[in-house]
């Protein structure tokens, strides 16, 4: 069984400013990782899929790294706009079952 | 739109009752995925197609519960004898492949009374 876990559970930030939040998986049999955004009354969007220790993928004013030795991932927002109010949740398949274990994930809010 | 679709969006249930959940993939899709969400928690993994094939159900709570997706397209979700526990977001993701990003629906929110 994977576990996957995710900090903070939650997060208020003012508009503006960058943040940042970290997802921790077990380090040994690690395959990927993936990132989501899910935002209130939408469906979950994949922001990055994540393979190699060291990767850092950018989209926007997001990016994230990858650490498979020590088995954690970061995610920067950088100048967070309200729109990027959501819940982001990281996941990692396998753990003996072909879908995705997903992290509990971490509630942003940007405040105006 | 392009998207995968689920419905219905919401659904109430009395406790007993027997309840269906569609999804449908994008098109071209080889993957399909069920997860279950409880408030507060990540979504948690029900079952996994492969077109027509159910590779994995090894998250699925117990045998009230059957999915089925008999011409590798659109899939269903059934849900037996419901139970007050059975309340969450049902949500459904479809890739290219199984290690693919996977795109999700908007979810059906089942309310057991």
């Amino acid at each position: 069984i994977l576990n996957v876990e995710q900090s903070p559970q939650s997060l208020h930030v003012q508009e503006g400013d960058s943040t940042n939040f970290t997802c921790s998986f077990p380090s040994s049999n690690f395959y990927a990782l993936h990132w989501y955004r899910w935002e209130t009354a939408k469906s979950p969007e994949a922001l990055f899929v994540m393979t190699l220790n060291g990767d850092e993928k950018k989209k926007g004013r997001i990016s994230a790294t990858l650490n498979t030795k020590e088995g954690y991932s970061y995610l920067y927002i950088k100048g967070s706009q309200p729109e990027d109010s959501a819940t982001y949740l990281c996941a990692e398949p396998g753990g003996g079952a072909d879908g995705l274990t997903f992290g509990k994930g971490t509630h942003l809010i940007i405040q105006p | 739109g392009a998207g995968v679709s689920q419905s219905p969006r919401y659904k109430v249930a009395k406790r007993g009752q027997d309840v269906a959940l569609r999804c449908d993939p994008i098109s071209g899709h080889v993957s399909l995925f069920w997860y279950q969400q409880a408030l507060g928690q990540g979504p948690e993994f029900l079952t996994y197609f492969q077109n027509e094939a159910q590779l994995d159900k090894s998250g699925l709570p117990s045998d009230r519960f059957f999915a089925e997706r008999p011409e590798g397209s659109v899939s269903t979700l059934k849900i037996q004898r419901t139970q007050q526990e059975d309340s969450a977001v049902y949500l459904c993701a479809s890739s290219l492949n199984w290690d693919q990003p996977q795109h999700f629906g908007d979810g059906t929110r089942l309310s057991i009374l």
